[in-house]
């Protein structure tokens, strides 16, 4: 069955600091992916970031990084030179593919505060 | 209407009453989601679609049901509503070719 994991409730980083949070997942499909969600104070569910599981390289989307490390099933979010406004709820997510059964499903979620 | 859209925004419901939450994309998306979202928890899966005219339970589906009678629109039905039940209620949709779910703006439902 799938699940996602996000051990860390919440996080404290000093701005322009670089920080990760944590995902693991564990799944019995070959093929799957992973997704990262920002939600701000305001409530909306905001798309950040994307990996598929036979993607070779860690996705990229501007500040945000995917460390992707398929063999320890852990999919963790990398937030370079953090800003005031990445303040927010983070959540982690997973879709098997190859299910005929496209559930998403998501991580309880970290809450990041950034430091000025 | 653009994108995906939730109503009522925000309900106060008693308890025992049902109720029908409301979600329409425009967007033509096969996949269709209905998420709660408590404290602490994250958010869980209640129900999802994959295609007009089927269903399937997520997570936490008791006390929940949902139909898909076109592309278009997924309500989420209370049948007799508990105050376990208050949480905020997000519907998403993903397309065939898309990697990531679209998210309405959310249903914050009290019962009481």
């Amino acid at each position: 069955a799938q699940k996602i994991t996000q051990t860390q409730p919440g996080m404290f980083v000093q701005e322009k600091e670089a920080v990760t949070l944590d995902c693991t997942y564990d799944t019995s499909d070959p093929s799957y992916g992973l997704f990262w969600y920002k939600q701000p104070s305001s409530g909306e569910m905001i798309f950040l970031i994307y990996q598929g599981s036979y993607d070779q390289q860690n996705a990229t989307e501007g500040r945000y990084s995917l460390n992707f490390q398929k063999a320890r099933k852990s999919a963790n979010l990398v937030i370079s030179a953090s800003q005031l406004g990445d303040s927010a709820m983070y959540f982690c997510a997973m879709r098997e593919s190859y299910s005929s059964a496209s559930k998403i499903i998501f991580g309880s979620g970290t809450r990041l505060s950034i430091r000025p | 209407i653009a994108g995906i859209t939730q109503a009522p925004t925000s309900q106060i419901l008693a308890a025992g009453r049902r109720m029908t939450l409301r979600c329409t994309q425009d967007m033509r998306h096969n996949a269709m989601y209905w998420y709660r979202q408590d404290l602490g928890l994250g958010l869980r899966l209640i129900h999802y679609s994959n295609t007009a005219g089927t269903t399937g339970k997520g997570e936490v589906p008791d006390g929940y049901s949902v139909s898909r009678a076109n592309t278009d629109d997924f309500p989420l039905t209370l049948a007799s509503a508990v105050p376990s039940q208050t949480s905020v209620y997000f519907c998403a949709s993903r397309g065939r070719e898309d990697t990531e779910a679209f998210f309405g703006q959310g249903t914050r439902l009290t019962v009481v």
